[in-house]
């Protein structure tokens, strides 16, 4: 059964500030991953997409990488801003017709 | 192209009321979910349709839930009655199943008093 972690759970960075939020998977055999985002109170953003036979997806600040054989993945922010603060959720896809499964999420908060 | 689109935004109901959602997904999706999101938790899996028909509802409290998919389209979601633990955001997200990723709806809060 896949499994999601997400490390850490809760970050607050002040502006301008570069930062790393880590997913890990404990079933390799993915599809792909997907990288969301959540203000409170609303529903999910899709961020950014990572197919399998990719290594990272970039949009904007945001970089996210992907390394199969090790079952993580990392979101890079560059340069934060306090319009970043938001729940960052990852999220796997085993095949194309399975459910995504989700991690817990990482709340983040950037201090003007 | 239009989003995921749900309806109600927000419902505060009395235990043992019942209570429905609506999803209408983005044209052309043959794959339809509910999620279940319980405030700090990731989203849960509560039932998967492909077109009309059910792939996977294992997560589904079947005692009080319930879910249908007419004609491929629109979806609702129906508790029943409701409970306390049942307070959470329920969100329906639809994709291609062809790896191309979901698109999510902004969710119901449903809050049970």
């Amino acid at each position: 059964k896949q499994e999601v972690t997400q490390i850490p759970a809760a970050l607050s960075v002040p502006e301008g500030e570069n930062l790393v939020l880590n997913c890990s998977f404990t079933d390799s055999a993915i599809y792909n991953l997907q990288w969301f985002r959540q203000d409170p109170g609303k529903g999910l953003t899709s961020l950014l997409l990572i197919q399998s036979s990719q290594r990272e997806q970039t949009s904007g600040r945001l970089n996210a990488s992907l390394d199969k054989s090790s079952g993580r993945s990392t979101l890079y922010i560059a340069a934060s801003q306090p319009g970043d603060s938001a729940t960052y959720l990852c999220a796997v896809w085993n095949s194309g017709n399975t459910p995504l499964v989700f991690g817990k999420g990482t709340r983040l908060s950037v201090i003007a | 192209e239009a989003g995921v689109a749900q309806s109600p935004r927000y419902k505060i109901i009395e235990k043992r009321q019942s209570v429905a959602f609506w999803c209408n997904p983005i044209s052309g999706h043959a794959t339809l979910y509910w999620y279940q999101q319980i405030l700090g938790q990731g989203p849960k899996l509560l039932i998967q349709f492909q077109n009309n028909g059910v792939v996977d509802d294992s997560q589904l409290p079947k005692d009080r839930f319930s879910a249908e998919r007419l004609k491929g389209v629109d979806s609702t979601l129906k508790i029943q009655p409701a409970k306390l633990e049942d307070s959470a955001v329920y969100l329906c997200a639809s994709s291609t199943g062809q790896g191309y990723g979901y698109t999510f709806g902004s969710g119901t809060r449903l809050t049970v008093v």
